[in-house]
């Protein structure tokens, strides 16, 4: 059972925008930067939005993060075959000082 | 340019000590804000936070592994050592070390430099 609780999977057409939420508590997402990851499969996951809302040098602006209280989203528009992959939500809990992810989000593209 | 590597047994049996390195270049474990993660992932199953080190050697664990995980580090010969003790089927999985930036807190921090991983099977 992951800290962070995301939808197990999402799916939409070519060209759409989808969202996939992640959860958590004041703990974690509350009261620090979330992070996403997209996997794709029999690969390392590779850093997509970091710092809620920020994107690594190379990652499109169809891709982008928000956070509101304890929840957090990421956003996909545009939608490409090529993003079919899992994503994942990451944080830091301070109560557990430890670091925390979801449960992943299969996102299928129609 | 930023790479990380695990090396490991790819097998190990029940009961066993695991013990992963993670060779890195590209940035230094001795730079404030520079740290080094654990995570691991079974198969078809999702991502699990193991542990981190920082530049500070301040060590962090997941609370529900911390009995049995041991991270240290080697700065001069830009490695990171996990071990875990006591091994068991159920942590078969798929062994990655990260590159974590904190930018102050450790709430700031974020995975952003990741090696290929390493499958590791326990079996008898």
């Amino acid at each position: 059972q992951s800290v962070l609780t995301q939808p197990p999977s999402v799916s939409a057409a070519p060209g759409q925008k989808v969202t996939i939420s992640c959860s958590g508590s004041s703990s974690n997402i509350g009261n620090n930067y979330v992070s996403w990851y997209q996997q794709f499969p029999g690969t390392a996951p590779k850093l997509l939005i970091y710092d809620n809302n920020k994107r690594p040098s190379g990652i499109p602006d169809r891709f982008s993060g928000s956070k509101s209280g304890t929840s957090a989203t990421l956003g996909i528009t545009g939608l490409q075959t090529g993003d079919e992959a899992d994503y994942y939500c990451g944080t830091w809990d301070s109560s557990l000082s430890a670091g925390v992810f979801g449960g992943g989000t299969k996102l299928t593209v129609l | 340019q930023v790479t990380l590597r695990e090396s490991g047994p790819a097998l190990v049996k029940p009961t066993q000590t695991l013990t992963l390195t993670c060779t890195f270049s590209g940035f230094s474990l001795s730079t404030s804000g520079m740290c080094v993660s654990w995570i691991r992932q079974p198969p078809g199953k999702a991502l699990e936070w193991l542990a981190l080190i920082d530049w500070d050697d301040d060590k962090y664990y997941s609370t529900s592994l911390k009995t049995r995980l041991t991270i240290s580090k080697d700065t001069s010969k830009n490695q990171v050592v996990l071990t875990m003790t006591n091994m068991d089927p159920v942590d078969t999985a798929t062994y990655y070390c990260a590159r974590t930036m904190v930018q102050g807190p450790m709430g700031t921090g974020y995975f952003d430099y990741w090696g290929q991983g390493t499958l590791v099977t326990v079996s008898s």
